[in-house]
């Protein structure tokens, strides 16, 4: 199976900040990576595609990017809004997984 | 607009069985694949189950194959999760998704305890 190795687990942030949330693949995935945000007690949404392609109605501050086997999910400058949750996701090959999540919260 | 509804989750006993539905609406059902995610109290987010557009293919995680069977009737827009032999380990919000995870439902809660 393929391990999506995610970092940080939680992510003290300051509005206005730029952060970056990376998952490591165990594996060849491709660009075959999704991010997902969730909001405490709501459904997860999707908002990066194919590593880099932002989904539609998602903020122009976030932005996928892929070195290697190295995806990272980055947000130029923190809004309150964007305090949740983030998942990558490997759809490449079955069984589908997700990284272990990372907390982004206020500092 | 997209919505998935999920429905027939509740309180088992572990060795029960329980079968979920999901009601699809505002899209063409028949012409994507589906899938089942959950996720146990404070916990992330595990993948279950996905079944191909037309029932051709299914997959699904080590933690359910052989307990737990994905199933969909494109003529009622509804997936459906069949779980037998349930464990406390089941213990999830149950949430069913379209295609790659482009929509998900509300999710329903699943506990298993005696």
């Amino acid at each position: 199976d393929i391990q999506m190795t995610q970092s940080p687990s939680s992510l003290p942030a300051s509005l206005g900040d730029r952060v970056t949330i990376t998952c490591r693949a165990s594996q060849d995935i491709g660009n075959y990576l999704r991010w997902f945000q969730q909001k405490p007690g709501k459904s997860p949404r999707l908002m990066i595609y194919g590593a880099t392609n932002l989904a539609a109605g998602v903020p122009s501050r976030f932005s996928g990017s892929r070195s290697g086997s190295d995806y990272s999910l980055t947000i130029s400058s923190l809004e309150s809004e964007d305090m949740a949750d983030y998942y990558c996701l490997q759809s490449k090959e079955s069984p589908l997984t997700f990284g272990g999540g990372t907390k982004l919260e206020l500092k | 607009e997209v919505q998935l509804v999920e429905s027939g989750g509740g309180l088992v006993k572990p060795g029960s069985s329980l079968k979920l539905s999901c009601v699809a609406s505002g899209f063409t059902f028949s012409s994507y694949g589906m899938h089942w995610i959950r996720q146990a109290p404070k916990k992330g987010l595990e993948w279950i189950a996905l079944i191909y557009y037309d029932s051709s293919n299914k997959y699904y995680a080590d933690s359910v194959k052989g307990r737990f069977t994905i199933s969909r009737d494109n003529s009622k827009n509804t997936l459906y999760l069949e779980m037998n032999s349930l464990r406390s380990e089941d213990t999830a919000m149950y949430y069913c998704a379209k295609n790659w995870g482009d929509y998900w439902g509300q999710g329903v809660m699943v506990t298993v305890s005696s």
